[in-house]
C-alpha cells in the first residue's frame, strides 16, 4: 500500500530534550516536505526536499534541522525543542515531473504526529 | 514571493445548497494552484490542480474551481452541498521559481447543515 509513514504519532516531552520525527514514505518519491500545523495559522511549510541531498526552508525553519540522504526517509530533528514548537505535525511526498522538475501534483501526507514541549 | 488568503474562516451551508470557498493569491510568477480538504483527525487530500492548462478544473467529489489571472483568484465550488463536505478546506500556491515551497491559506472550515 502506497504510503507516508509518521512516528511517533503522538510524544510529549521537555525543553532542551532533542527529539526526532522520522518519515518514510515507499512511492519513490523525489519531493518530500514537513508542515506545522496551527490553529487558525494553516499548514506552514517547515523544510523541503526536491531530491536526495537537496534540503531548502521553508517558511519556518528556525528549531528544526532536516537531512536527505535516501530517497525514502526525511527526518525532522528538533536539536533543543521548546514549547513553541508545540503542534501536529505533517510529512508529505509527492512526484515530480515536466521540464523544470515541478511538482506535478497531489501531495501524499502522513497522518500526522502531535508534539507536545513542557 | 506567493502568498495566499482565503477570505472566509468559517462557511455553513445547508445541505443540497451550492459551497462557494473564496481564494485569492499573489505570485510573482507562474503559479501551481490546488485546494486540498482535511477531514477530522485526518491528513490532507487533493481535490484539485492547476498548472497552467484549463483555467476551468473539475476535481474530485463534484468540486471545481476557475483560475482568473485578472482577479488573481481561484474560488472553489460545489453545486450541491453534503453532509460529507464538512471539513476544513486550503488553497495552496507553488511558483515555478521555486516549485517545492508551498503556501498554504489558514484555511475555510465548511458546516453542512441538514
Amino acid at each position: 500500500e502506497a504510503q507516508v509513514t509518521q512516528n511517533p504519532r503522538y510524544l510529549i516531552t521537555v525543553t532542551g530534550k532533542k527529539l526526532t520525527v522520522t518519515c518514510s514514505q515507499n512511492m519513490n518519491h523525489e519531493y518530500m516536505s514537513w508542515y506545522r500545523q496551527d490553529p487558525g495559522l494553516g499548514l506552514r511549510q517547515i523544510y523541503y526536499s526536491m531530491n536526495v541531498e537537496v534540503t531548502d526552508k521553508g517558511d519556518v525553519p528556525e528549531g528544526y534541522k532536516v537531512s536527505r540522504k535516501e530517497k525514502r526517509n526525511f527526518p525532522l530533528i528538533l536539536e533543543s525543542p521548546s514549547p513553541n514548537q508545540t503542534s501536529l505535525y505533517f510529512c508529505a511526498s509527492s512526484p515530480t515531473g515536466g521540464l523544470a522538475g515541478q511538482l506535478t501534483g497531489e501531495l501524499f501526507f502522513g497522518e500526522g504526529s502531535r508534539l507536545t514541549v513542557l | 514571493a506567493q502568498s495566499v488568503t482565503q477570505l472566509d474562516s468559517h462557511v455553513s451551508v445547508s445541505e443540497g445548497t451550492p459551497v462557494l470557498l473564496r481564494c485569492n493569491y499573489s505570485s510573482s510568477y507562474s503559479p501551481s494552484l490546488f485546494w486540498y480538504v482535511q477531514h477530522p483527525n485526518k491528513g490532507l487530500q487533493l481535490l484539485l490542480k492547476y498548472t497552467s492548462a484549463a483555467t476551468l478544473v473539475k476535481g474530485i467529489n463534484g468540486f471545481e474551481a476557475e483560475f482568473k489571472k485578472s482577479e488573481t483568484s481561484f474560488h472553489l465550488t460545489k453545486p450541491s452541498a453534503h453532509m460529507s463536505d464538512a471539513a476544513e478546506y486550503f488553497c495552496v500556491v507553488s511558483e515555478s521559481d521555486s516549485w517545492g515551497k508551498l503556501q498554504f491559506g489558514a484555511g475555510t472550515q465548511v458546516v453542512v447543515t441538514p
